[in-house]
């Protein structure tokens, strides 16, 4: 029983293209975020959804969209892809919005050629 | 200035000792402090959360906060090989409500 999962685990694509990942929780929490960990391991929050509605979003270049169906679902599309967006993706929930314990799921590892 | 600061390391310690890991803010309106632990390749784990001045102990880890100096710290008692991973500070409140503000992560090397 996976609490916190992604697709893909692992994508490489070329600059310019279009991609999207995944996010399911199955934990029944009702706020949902997007972490950009990059080469030296710093992690920063991108995105985070409660009950639907987005409340947090950083200084992110406007070509990421996170979409959120329903509170156990966020995805992360990501247009006109450049080198500087290869990074390790994760996904994370918590129970309530603010709550510092956060559960990852495993990261999506993009690679940009 | 970084908002969350920690010695990226590597720090190693030999098997049995006692690992320090410390970490300093810089928002004095922060109230949630928080240890995680990332093995390689693998995703961040909460290990420890602590919210009031003082120490909180669980198991072999001791969370250490004195918000006056900004300073929060991890002690790992009897460390083992298993410890070996990245250990990342982060905050929540303040400025950084209703988010978690990491800091780069300290790396320790437990060795037999």
């Amino acid at each position: 029983d996976t609490a916190v999962s992604q697709t893909p685990k692992y994508l490489v694509t070329q600059m310019g293209n279009d991609k999207s990942i995944k996010c399911e929780q199955n934990l029944g929490h009702d706020t949902m975020y997007w972490y950009k960990q990059d080469s030296k391991k710093f992690l920063k929050i991108m995105f985070s959804y409660n009950n639907k509605e987005l409340i947090i979003n950083e200084t992110v270049p406007n070509r990421f969209s996170p979409k959120s169906p329903d509170k156990a679902h966020l995805n992360l599309h990501i247009n006109s892809l450049e080198l500087g967006d290869s990074a390790v993706y994760f996904c994370a929930s918590s129970p309530a919005r603010g709550a510092g314990e956060q559960y990852f799921g495993p990261g999506t590892r993009l690679t940009v050629t | 200035q970084k908002e969350v600061e920690q010695n990226s390391g590597p720090l190693s310690v030999p098997e049995g000792a006692i690992a320090s890991l410390n970490c300093t803010y810089s928002d004095r309106g922060s109230q949630s402090f928080f240890w995680y632990r990332q093995y390689s390749g693998k995703s961040p784990e909460l290990i420890m959360s602590i919210y009031s001045n003082g120490d909180k102990e669980d198991g072999r880890f001791t969370a250490q906060l004195n918000k006056a100096s900004q300073y929060v710290s991890l002690l790992i008692r009897d460390s083992q090989p298993s410890d070996s991973a990245t250990y990342l500070c982060a905050t929540s409140g303040g400025t950084s409500y209703g988010k978690l503000t990491f800091g780069q992560g300290t790396i320790l090397t437990v060795h037999p």
